[in-house]
């Protein structure tokens, strides 16, 4: 499977746009790219996925670049409540699915 | 309620007194699998099972067992725990195989703590 780098922390202002990077430069054609987070100890909660297209959904937008090898997760406004560790997950053809350490987004008055 | 529950959620036990930890999901998931979160180090894939009677190592396999004799359930057991097994533990599960269009959803964690 695809290894993904992302920042260790990151700040946000609340009310302003979190973007999270990620780079995914081994990316096959055929894994997707899943967003994941998880706040304080909980369970980690899914956000979003792609293949190629950009997706938005109710919680998130994710831009997938067009050659694949990187996204952005944006928190179009952001709250004290989407302070979490965020997880990019690049899926492949094994059933493993392993989890790096994330960015911890930290979102602050 | 669609979700996945654990048991227990908190554990506190000795060295070498067997303990198992329950999984059950009510969405007739396919694949389920279990992670060991510790400071630093991320989650880590423990094992997996693709279906029933389908079970397979993760990442750190030692010193833990599984099975999955029906669907919905799939315990994690430990013969014999050790104080490296101190750790928060999350059982996960989705409709397909990860490398399908199948996101996962995770159980609330247990948090173990082995003397």
């Amino acid at each position: 499977d695809a290894k993904t780098t992302q920042p260790t922390s990151m700040d946000c202002a609340e009310g302003r746009a979190a973007n999270l990077p990620c780079n995914h430069s081994t990316i096959s054609g055929n894994e997707y790219v899943y967003w994941y987070r998880q706040i304080h100890s909980q369970g980690p909660q899914y956000i979003i996925h792609g293949l190629k297209n950009n997706e938005t959904n109710e919680m998130a937008s994710l831009i997938i670049t067009e050659d694949r090898k990187s996204s952005t997760l944006i928190l179009p406004h952001a709250t004290l409540r989407d302070t979490a560790v965020y997880y990019c997950i690049v899926t492949g053809t094994a059933s493993k699915l392993t989890f790096g350490t994330g960015t911890r987004l930290q979102v602050t008055l | 309620e669609a979700q996945v529950t654990q048991n227990p959620r908190y554990l506190i036990t000795v060295t070498g007194k067997k303990l198992t930890v329950t999984c059950s999901q009510n969405m007739n998931h396919e694949y389920m699998s279990w992670y060991r979160q510790d400071p630093g180090l991320g989650l880590r894939q423990i094992y997996y099972s693709m279906n029933v009677e389908v079970t397979d190592k993760g990442d750190v396999p030692e010193g833990y067992k599984v099975s999955r004799k029906e669907k919905r359930n799939f315990p994690l057991i430990l013969e014999s725990p050790s104080p490296n097994q101190t750790s928060l533990y999350f059982c996960a599960s989705s409709l397909r195989a990860p490398y399908a269009d199948s996101p996962l959803h995770f159980g609330n964690g247990t948090r173990l703590t082995v003397t």
